[in-house]
């Protein structure tokens, strides 16, 4: 059964801190892995991951991805208050079905 | 933004009444997802639409049906709705599988 296990499922941290989240997958035939964001409404996007991009960076946030021992983590430095959120996890399994498996997320809080 | 909207925003309900939840998207994108969103679940896929009459089964599909007649709309009916049903309810649009993913503002569903 494909599943997606993110760690960890809460964490307090103070403005200026550098956070790791951690997303660990089982997915038959991978083909992206995406990291959203979502504070008290839509989740949105940040970054996908597949074969062929595989590290990903945008400003304080970047992201990689391990296929061979499947997991990817997203970096957050010099953490904001506006980085307090939900960060989502999701895979997806090769073309031929379509889903989009999530993980059950991280609440992260930055502390002014 | 991605033009995706969601209706109604909030709903308050009865149990046993049916309700049919909207998603209308102008970006002509082929795939439509919905998905519910419960505190410790994460992100579950209930149904999800690959075109035109063309729909499958997520991993939480018991109790709702869907419905997509038109590119640009896809439904989601709860046949008759118990308290388990309240939730909050996101739909989801991507142009291809795997591609990234856009969330409507979801909708706040309370079974009385």
């Amino acid at each position: 059964e494909d599943k997606v296990v993110q760690s960890p499922l809460s964490l307090v941290v103070h403005e200026g801190d550098t956070v790791t989240l951690n997303c660990s997958y089982e997915v038959t035939n991978f083909r992206s892995l995406l990291w959203y964001k979502q504070e008290k409404k839509a989740p949105t996007f940040l970054f996908m991951l597949t074969s062929s991009g595989i590290e990903k960076k945008s400003g304080r946030l970047s992201s990689i991805l391990d296929k061979k021992e499947l997991f990817s983590i997203l970096n957050i430095t010099a953490t904001q208050t506006g980085d307090s959120a939900i960060y989502l996890c999701a895979v997806t399994p090769r073309k031929g079905t379509y889903k989009y498996i999530f993980g059950t997320g991280t609440r992260l809080k930055v502390l002014a | 933004d991605a033009g995706i909207t969601q209706s109604p925003r909030h709903k308050v309900t009865e149990t046993g009444t049916p309700v049919t939840l909207r998603c209308h998207q102008t970006e002509n994108h082929r795939y439509m997802y919905w998905y519910r969103q419960d505190p410790g679940h994460g992100l579950r896929l209930i149904h999800y639409s690959y075109g035109v009459k063309d729909t499958d089964k997520g991993e939480v599909s018991d109790g709702y049906s869907v419905s997509r007649s038109k590119t640009e709309d896809f439904l989601l009916t709860l046949e008759s709705a118990t308290s388990s049903q309240t939730s909050v309810y996101f739909c989801a649009i991507s142009a291809g599988g795997g591609e990234e993913a856009f969330f409507g503002q979801g909708t706040r569903l309370t079974v009385v």
